[in-house]
């Protein structure tokens, strides 16, 4: 039973910025919000995380609205190799906690050339 | 390469018979967690392990499951007298920290064909 709701697909054009939408309406305080993905044969792949601030790295940024209930993941130049399954899991963070993730369906993106 | 490594990659076995996958989790990672998965579905939860110690079990994990990590470094996965239910990919992941921080790395998994 996955705490965060996504839409099943999504496509966008290469070169192009894509926006994931995800809701996690019930987050808790101490519980953060991960993005994987997983590219079709793989295992999935760490892109990202954050609690209540915005996040930005190498791969994508992260924006969680004010009031935590939802967030977007953004790929600024989306490439054919980011066609993937991306799931959005929140997870707790306090010490001593299972570090398990609870994955969903996830949200399929495919980008066109 | 410095990965998690699972072994063997593909696995086609008769129903009934008993398979066995093995886990090799990344280099001081003292977290180690085993994940299946069915076509269109996400992975789910099996079993966790903290270096040797088995914290948490999955009500999927029927008695026919058993995951052992014997000395906190590699894994087995057995399932015994297999289904044909029981085809899917299992996932391996390992991950470092005391908190529930630290990402998890996976493996490519281990696909099974039980016919």
């Amino acid at each position: 039973d996955a705490k965060t709701t996504q839409p099943p697909s999504m496509d966008c054009a290469e070169g192009r910025a894509a926006n994931l939408p995800c809701n996690h309406s019930t987050i808790s305080g101490n519980e953060y919000v991960y993005w994987y993905r997983q590219i079709h044969s793989q295992g999935p792949q760490y892109i990202i995380h954050g609690l209540k601030n915005n996040e930005t790295n190498e791969m994508a940024s992260l924006i969680i609205t004010e009031d935590r209930k939802s967030s977007t993941l953004i790929l600024p130049h989306a490439t054919l190799r980011d066609t993937a399954v991306y799931y959005c899991i929140v997870r707790v963070g306090y010490t001593g906690a299972n570090s398990k993730l609870t994955f969903g369906k996830g949200i399929t993106l495919s980008v066109r050339p | 390469d410095t990965g998690v490594s699972q072994d063997p990659r593909h696995k086609i076995t008769k129903r009934g018979q008993n398979v066995t996958f093995r886990c090799d989790p990344i280099s001081e990672h003292n977290r180690l967690y085993w994940y299946r998965q069915t076509l269109g579905q996400g992975p789910e939860f099996l079993t966790y392990f903290q270096n040797e110690a088995q914290l948490e079990k999955s009500r999927l994990l029927s008695d026919r499951f058993s995951a052992e990590r014997p000395k906190g470094s590699f894994s087995t996965l057995e399932i015994q007298r297999t289904e044909q239910g029981d085809s899917a990919m299992y996932l391996c992941a390992s991950s470092y920290g005391q908190g529930a921080d630290g990402e998890l790395f996976f493996g490519e998994g281990s696909r099974l064909t039980v016919l």
